[in-house]
């Protein structure tokens, strides 16, 4: 099992510029969600869907769109980026319902915007 | 809403010495808590978790309901403890996991 992987690991945008950063599991988990890592202020949860077709917003969903289509993907869109979404980007994901709450992590992807 | 607090952004120790990496939490349920840990180049990992109280590397962590505390302890460091250490807060009903703002432990010789 690969886990959760996320490409790109790195990647340089202007300001205005649309991305995706995709993410993707192997361990059929319901539940994924997406995180920015900033220094001095943790990791804040952007978006989270707990099954395909159903996504919800977290604590810093503004400039940022998901969708899942499928259990195994989901992408993050970036429609316009300002220098304010440089950060470290972290895709996560668990079984839905778990009495544990463990997250699996992905490698994280790192993004510039100039 | 809920809320952790990790006040040190930075705690240095000596190799040998007892480690504390202090964890306060704000919800108003039932609260499960976790502590994740990050190495240097690798991706973030469950650590603890308190439903478990288990030992993990030496590491334990009590859950102090009174003082809404999760602090993470190990009574002797290692130089191979120097990471990135996230206290996080599950609520299952809001399928969030709310994290800290971290504290780097370095282990010095």
């Amino acid at each position: 099992n690969a886990g959760v992987t996320q490409t790109p690991k790195f990647q340089v945008l202007k300001t205005g510029q649309s991305m995706t950063l995709q993410c993707a599991q192997d361990m059929n988990h319901e539940y994924m969600s997406w995180y920015r890592q900033d220094p001095g202020m943790g990791l804040r949860l952007i978006h989270y869907s707990v099954g395909a077709g159903i996504t919800d917003q977290g604590e810093v969903p503004n400039g940022y769109n998901v969708s899942r289509s499928t259990t195994e993907d989901f992408p993050l869109r970036l429609l316009s980026a300002a220098p304010s979404q440089t950060s470290v980007y972290f895709c996560a994901s668990r079984q839905q319902g778990a009495a544990t709450g463990e997250l699996f992590f992905g490698e994280g992807s790192r993004l510039t915007v100039l | 809403a809920q809320r952790v607090t990790q006040p040190e952004k930075l705690l240095s120790v000596f190799k040998g010495a007892p480690v504390e990496l202090k964890c306060n939490y704000s919800y108003s349920g039932s609260p499960e808590l976790f502590w994740y840990v990050q190495y240097s180049r690798q991706r973030l990992q469950l650590l603890l978790r308190h439903i478990s109280r288990e030992s993990i590397k030496g590491f334990t962590a009590d859950l102090n309901k009174g003082e809404t505390s999760f602090h993470l302890k190990k009574p002797f460091a290692q130089e191979e403890d120097s990471a990135m250490y996230y206290c996080a807060l599950f609520t299952g009903g809001g399928n969030k996991l709310t994290f800290g703002t971290g504290t780097q432990l370095k282990v010095e010789l």
